[in-house]
């Protein structure tokens, strides 16, 4: 099946500072998601996208379809950014994770 | 999109006991999953629940341990039968209208396996 991979695997911050998640996948996709995981466990939709540029407040996303990879992009982080960020593709219907980036971040 | 209830958030169960775990979705669906979450891993998809019909079940998971039925396009319920503490895990349930649209997740259960 196809294997999705994330990095880096952890990231520590100061309060601030700009980061960039990185997914790469195996195979081509209909789609892509990326979702941050809360200390609750509750999943929260970030972006949803196939392709292109995406930008969300401090949040933007970049999916280049043809190179098989995406990109999460985090500026001017805060505290409440902690937690697990995951990349999830869907490919014939069926949606596969990464192994997730856990983003802490501190004040 | 889509919002999903799902229920219990959370529970406690003793060995050898089943648990149903149920998600009711606002608006009728295409796609329903299950997925386990142990400590510290991804998400890993036990089976995608097929309206009217059995549940397509992922390597290493199978109907006997995981009993999934979706009687609707808004409703589907996932058992953990004959619990052991290494069943211990988040189960969440996703929806989505299919290869086109993003997919929503319940809030999902934690069972602790005592």
């Amino acid at each position: 099946g196809i294997q999705v991979e994330q990095s880096p695997p952890d990231l520590i911050l100061q309060e601030g500072a700009n980061s960039t998640l990185r997914c790469n996948f195996s195979d081509s996709v209909n789609n892509l998601q990326w979702f941050h995981q809360n200390p609750w466990g509750q999943l929260i939709n970030l972006f949803y996208i196939p392709s292109g540029t995406k930008q969300n407040g401090r949040l933007s996303a970049t999916t280049v379809a043809t190179e098989r990879y995406s990109l999460l992009y985090i500026s001017s982080s805060q505290t409440t950014d902690s937690g697990v960020y995951f990349c999830a593709v869907i490919n014939n219907n069926d949606m596969r994770f990464g192994a997730g980036t856990r983003l802490t971040v501190k004040p | 999109s889509a919002v999903i209830s799902q229920k219990p958030s959370r529970d406690i169960c003793q060995r050898g006991t089943s648990l149903t775990i149920q998600c009711q979705v606002d608006s009728q669906v295409t796609m329903m999953f299950w997925y386990r979450q142990q400590p510290g891993q991804s998400l890993t998809l036990i089976a995608t629940a097929n309206q009217g019909s059995e549940a397509t079940y992922e390597s290493g998971f199978v109907i006997d341990k995981f009993p999934i039925s979706r009687p609707n396009l808004t409703f589907s319920t996932l058992t953990v039968s004959n619990m052991s503490p290494e069943d211990s895990s988040i189960y969440l349930c996703s929806a989505g209208q299919g290869l086109n649209y993003g997919y929503t997740f319940g809030s999902g259960t934690r069972l602790t396996v005592v």
